[in-house]
């Protein structure tokens, strides 16, 4: 199993600014993937990080507003850019090895608050 | 569209007693159905997974079914603990999504009172 450290648990921005959220594996693992969770529904997959290269970033989200690093196989950033209290949600990490019934583990989500 | 629809919405039961909770899904063909437990404020856990081969799966006092032909699943907590109050996700895994892409339902929100 692979353990996810996720920071910060929480925050509360103002809007206009950007918040960085940083994702660290105890292991390498080949694929890592952020979520955004809205109060009582669905998670919904932001985009792919892809070690070493630019982020998939799925129908809806872009580059620019929420920008993803990945600089090695254990570690992945998401910044939340230019925020709006539309942004205001769970963000969750998730990291998994590649193969169709690998297991996927969770970080414990920061919580985002725009004022 | 692929969807994954969990019922009942929520639930509350008394500490000792038993419950299902179901999952509809029309992702096809499918690798795996994952059931999860997310604690409030925590990141999902997952409880079993089951590829499209299987009927069963249990893990402690939860245990999992699949019917591949109706497109449902399952989950039966057995003697419920105050510990299981939390969100219950079923998520399937569509076959071509050899990248691992997920696809969740809502959650079934789980009460247990003493």
């Amino acid at each position: 199993s692979a353990v996810i450290s996720q920071k910060p648990s929480r925050d509360i921005c103002q809007r206009g600014t950007s918040l960085t959220i940083q994702c660290q594996v105890d292991s390498q693992v080949t694929m890592m993937f952020w979520y955004r969770q809205q109060p009582g529904q669905s998670l919904t997959l932001i985009a792919t990080a892809n070690q070493g290269s630019e982020a998939t970033y799925e129908s809806g989200f872009v580059i620019d507003k929420f920008p993803i690093s990945r600089p090695n196989l254990t570690f992945s950033t998401l910044t939340v850019s230019n925020m709006s209290p539309e942004d205001s949600s769970i963000y969750l990490c998730s990291a998994t090895d590649r193969g169709r019934n690998t297991e996927a583990f969770f970080g414990q989500g920061t919580r985002l608050t725009v004022v | 569209k692929n969807q994954v629809e969990q019922s009942p919405q929520s639930l509350i039961i008394l500490e000792g007693k038993n419950c299902t909770l179901q999952c509809n899904y029309t992702v096809s063909p499918f690798s795996n159905l994952r059931w999860y437990k997310q604690d409030t404020g925590r990141g999902p856990v997952s409880l079993t997974i089951m590829t499209f081969s299987e009927n069963t799966k249990s893990n402690g006092r939860y245990t999992a079914t699949l019917d591949a032909d109706t497109k449902q699943s399952s989950l039966h907590i057995t003697a419920s603990q105050l510990s299981d109050s939390a969100s219950y996700i079923c998520v399937v895994s569509p076959q071509w999504e050899y990248g691992n892409k997920l696809v969740f339902g809502a959650g079934t929100i789980l009460r247990v009172k003493s």
